[in-house]
């Protein structure tokens, strides 16, 4: 059974940093490109960033790019993100979720996601 | 910068038939932008329905399908119920690692 599951949200002052992680098991993990999406309180989906499988390549949405680090450990069958510079808007429940890719792109699992708050 | 526009809500009667759509602030939406779509229940992480335009992800029932009506891709509901009741994104891929959201609109099953 595919599972991904969630750590490391919390509640951050703007400007602070903060990881996520997100353990992956039932799966060969190298074999699938991994994202990160998040929902803003009350607010839609929003694409966060993505990571091929050997980790050589990785997106961003603008908002951020810049700021924002996807990286994964293979080994560990885990997937990260780096988040510096946070603002009140990165707010939000973030997914951890496994796509499908090339040509297409889809996700087809989901994480239960962990909730980051940015508030002084 | 692209935006993805969905209706914001929709209701459908149970038992009725209702197709939510997807499009883009400029443009045609067409197969090479791999429409997918997820259900939503607040509280609860997406669930995978459709991807590639209108292939069902697996463990979903039949009564969801995916299409392109003229620009834009499709969900259609076909004998709604009431655990319907969710809000619904669709995601294009634009090519280059990059996807986008939709809005979502929030389907009431009355």
């Amino acid at each position: 059974e595919v599972q991904l599951v969630e750590s490391g949200g919390g509640l951050v002052q703007p400007g602070g940093s903060l990881r996520l992680s997100c353990a992956a098991s039932g799966f060969t993990f190298s074999s699938y490109w991994m994202s990160w999406v998040r929902q803003a309180p009350g607010k839609g989906l929003e694409w966060v960033a993505n990571i091929k499988q050997d980790g050589t390549e990785t997106y961003y949405v603008d908002s951020v790019t810049g700021r924002f680090t996807i990286s994964r450990d293979n080994a560990k069958n885990s997937l990260y993100l780096q988040m510096n510079s946070l603002r009140a808007e990165d707010t939000a429940v973030y997914y951890c979720a496994r796509a499908i890719a090339a040509p297409r792109y889809y996700f087809d699992y989901w994480g239960q996601g962990t909730l980051v708050t940015v508030s002084s | 910068q692209t935006v993805v526009t969905q209706e914001p809500s929709f209701s459908v009667s149970p038992g009725g038939t209702v197709t939510l759509t997807c499009g883009l602030s400029s443009g045609s939406v067409s197969t090479n932008y791999y429409p997918s779509w997820y259900q939503q229940t607040p509280g609860q992480a997406p669930r995978t329905l459709i991807y590639s335009t209108n292939t069902r992800s697996s463990g979903v029932p039949d009564r969801f399908s995916g299409s392109i009506l003229g620009n834009k891709a499709a969900l259609t509901i076909t004998g709604a119920q009431a655990d319907d009741e969710s809000d619904y994104y669709c995601v294009l891929y634009m090519g280059s690692g990059i996807v986008v959201f939709g809005g979502g609109t929030k389907l009431t099953v009355l």
